[in-house]
């Protein structure tokens, strides 16, 4: 069974650019949620794809988005990055109805340095 | 206010010692379920216990422990006879339902820090 997997490992980019995370789900997950974890303090969450669909948000912009395919792996974009964006982003994936309170797995992570 | 305090910001033991964490919530629901996550230098979350709030046991696993309690909201982690491979950042979260969307997820705590030195 493969885990969470996500790339880039690292990722270094300018104030404005726009980026692309990518997040592959454990096999036959099918929610996927994707956190933002600042230096220092815990995982703050982002959104959540459940069905190819942004089933839920938490208190990000919407220069924050995301997409979710049918094979259930998911992308996270960050547009007119900001230097306050530089963190490590996290993925995690779980299977069943997202109002399950279900285990989520996490991904090791994708760290973005924005210069 | 914060959902999950997590008030020891970094705790240093020497092996053999034991160590408790510490982890207070806050919600309204009454059906709400609590995790603990170690996060080891290499950034992944590794997920350690889930309890939901009707399930007051206190659980052991090897040597991890949790000690939960509805009437002081906490969710306290212990671990007996550190050793050097426990050093890691340790995250209590809180999950509940959005009522709006009906989806749940995770609220972390800021994280305590535990150093095991030899």
């Amino acid at each position: 069974e493969t885990g969470v997997t996500q790339s880039p490992t690292h990722l270094i980019k300018t104030r404005g650019q726009q980026v692309t995370l990518r997040c592959s789900s454990q096999s036959g997950h099918n929610t996927v949620s994707w956190y933002q974890q600042a230096l220092g303090q815990g995982p703050q969450f982002i959104f959540q794809y459940y069905r190819e669909e942004e089933n839920g948000r938490g208190n990000f912009p919407p220069r924050f988005s995301g997409l979710q395919f049918p094979n259930y792996s998911s992308e996270l974009n960050v547009n007119a990055l900001e230097l306050d964006d530089s963190a490590l982003y996290l993925c995690a994936s779980s299977l069943g109805n997202p109002s399950s309170y279900n285990e989520q797995f996490f991904g090791p992570g994708t760290r973005l340095t924005v210069l | 206010a914060q959902k999950v305090t997590q008030a020891q910001t970094e705790i240093s033991v020497v092996e053999k010692e034991d160590v408790t964490l510490d982890c207070v919530y806050e919600t309204r629901d009454t059906t709400y379920y609590l995790f603990w996550y170690k996060q080891p230098p290499s950034g992944e979350l590794v997920f350690l216990i889930r309890r939901n709030s009707f399930d007051e046991q206190n659980e052991i696993s090897g040597r991890y422990s949790w000690n939960f309690q509805k009437s002081t909201s906490s969710f306290n982690f212990t671990i007996t006879a550190s050793q050097v491979v426990d050093s890691a950042v340790y995250f209590c979260a809180l999950s509940e339902k959005n009522f709006g969307s009906g989806y749940s997820t995770l609220t972390f705590g800021k994280g305590t820090m535990l150093l095991v030195s030899p």
